[in-house]
């Protein structure tokens, strides 16, 4: 099955909190692709990262930091010293091997993310 | 700037009533998609057009349809609406291959009454 699990329907934290949204995935897949997206209320989903399967690198990026283990099949998100901007709906998503020249997307269902000042 | 232009952001629509939703992309994308989002499912793809005029069906098609005449816009047809296909309907687009992000739309929220 091809499947992505983001158990954290909603998050709520204060200003300058750190919080790290979970990403599971399943695959039979080898190869890979996986990614995380940002959906701030105007309702436009704003790609934040890829990463390929072969790459287990942890990424930084400001305040954002992702963690990829393949051991345990997650790929999360860390936000550090959050800000109220912050706020919005985070999917993760994955594309499989299988999407040739589709390239489809499996995305989980979201966690929402409310900071408060 | 690139962008994916969906054309209406808030529709209200009758039952029974044929619904065309449109979206726009100038980044010369091949493979374009539509998904609809509800509270608690996430994104679920509805159809998704890899080239002009090819069209593949994704896991909910059931009461929708699609064109695409041509590279950059990809229309959704609702034949009938109903009720049940309230929702906020997105648009993306990427290139061919794997591993490309998608550039989203910022999506039509779409009432039925």
């Amino acid at each position: 099955a091809q499947k992505v699990t983001q158990a954290q329907t909603e998050i709520s934290v204060v200003e300058k909190e750190d919080v790290t949204l979970d990403c599971v995935y399943e695959t039979r897949d080898t190869t890979y692709y996986l990614f995380w997206y940002k959906q701030p209320p105007s309702g436009e989903l704003v790609f934040l990262i890829r990463r390929n399967s072969f790459d287990e690198q942890n990424e930084i990026s400001g305040r954002y930091s992702w963690n990829f283990q393949k051991s345990t099949s997650s790929f999360n998100f860390t936000i550090t010293a959050s800000q109220v901007v912050d706020s919005a709906v985070y999917f993760c998503a994955l594309n499989p091997n299988y999407g040739g020249a589709t390239n489809k997307l499996i995305f989980g269902t979201g966690t929402l993310l409310a900071v408060q000042p | 700037d690139v962008k994916v232009t969906q054309s209406s952001r808030y529709l209200v629509k009758r039952t029974g009533e044929k619904v065309f939703l449109e979206c726009v992309q100038d980044m010369d994308h091949e493979n374009m998609f539509w998904y609809r989002q509800d509270p608690g499912l996430g994104l679920r793809l509805i159809y998704f057009s890899y080239d002009v005029k090819m069209k593949e069906k994704g896991d909910i098609p059931e009461g929708y349809s699609v064109s695409r005449e041509k590279k950059e816009r990809f229309s959704l047809i609702l034949e009938s609406a109903s009720t049940n296909q309230t929702s906020m309907y997105l648009c993306a687009s990427s290139f061919g291959g794997r591993g490309y992000g998608y550039t989203f739309g910022s999506g039509t929220r779409l009432t039925v009454v």
